[in-house]
């Protein structure tokens, strides 16, 4: 089974740009979540989707948006980037939603904010 | 405010030494418990889940839910156990990250 796909690996914009980040899950699997990480804040949770809809939603300002398409693929969209959105985005797939679900990683997109 | 603290930033120990990574967790009900790993150059990935109960890689994980732990440890650390180590409870949906614990074991 291929993994968690995420397109582009890497990213440059500068400030008020905006950007979207491409998620791909695991065969299968209808839910996909998606995490900032910084070296300051850590991991930060962002949203998940599951069948389409928006189940749940980090604390990030409106500027942070996503989407889930019927194949389960996932975009995430930045508008009117700030410095601070200089991060590794990784989106996360699993078979269903809940707790006991286990997340599958994708190797992440660095977005570098100039 | 759900919180998860990892005391440790940084860990090293000695091959065949015990260790153990530190997890404390404040959040109202009962969280599903894990525990994601890092190796290097390598995408996060799931070690053990409390639920489940089991020994992976020859790590295992106490709840204690009276002092709101989950910590991980091993008898006997091995070299390819160098990674990034985080602790992560989940409730409804959402998974939320401690800031991580970094193992280096020294031959």
């Amino acid at each position: 089974k291929a993994g968690v796909t995420q397109t582009p690996r890497y990213l440059i914009k500068t400030r008020g740009q905006q950007v979207t980040l491409s998620c791909s899950p695991i065969s299968g699997h209808r839910s996909v979540s998606w995490y900032q990480q910084t070296p300051g804040q850590g991991l930060q949770f962002l949203f998940e989707y599951f069948s389409e809809t928006q189940r749940n939603k980090g604390n990030f300002p409106g500027r942070f948006s996503g989407r889930q398409f019927s194949n389960s693929r996932s975009e995430m969209n930045v508008s009117t980037l700030e410095l601070g959105d200089s991060a590794l985005y990784l989106c996360a797939s699993s078979f269903g939603t809940g707790g006991i679900n286990e997340q599958f990683f994708g190797p992440g997109t660095r977005l570098t904010v100039l | 405010a759900q919180r998860v603290t990892q005391p440790e930033k940084l860990l090293s120990v000695f091959k065949g030494a015990p260790v153990e990574l530190k997890c404390n967790y404040s959040y109202s009900g009962s969280p599903e418990l894990f525990w994601y790993v890092q190796y290097s150059r390598q995408r996060l990935q799931l070690l053990l889940r409390h639920i489940s109960r089991e020994s992976i890689k020859g790590f295992t994980a106490d709840l204690n839910k009276g002092e709101t732990s989950f910590h991980l440890k091993k008898p006997f650390a091995q070299e390819e156990d160098s990674a990034m180590y985080y602790c992560a409870p989940r409730d409804d949906y959402k998974l939320s990250f401690g800031a991580g614990t970094t193992v280096t074991v020294r031959a």
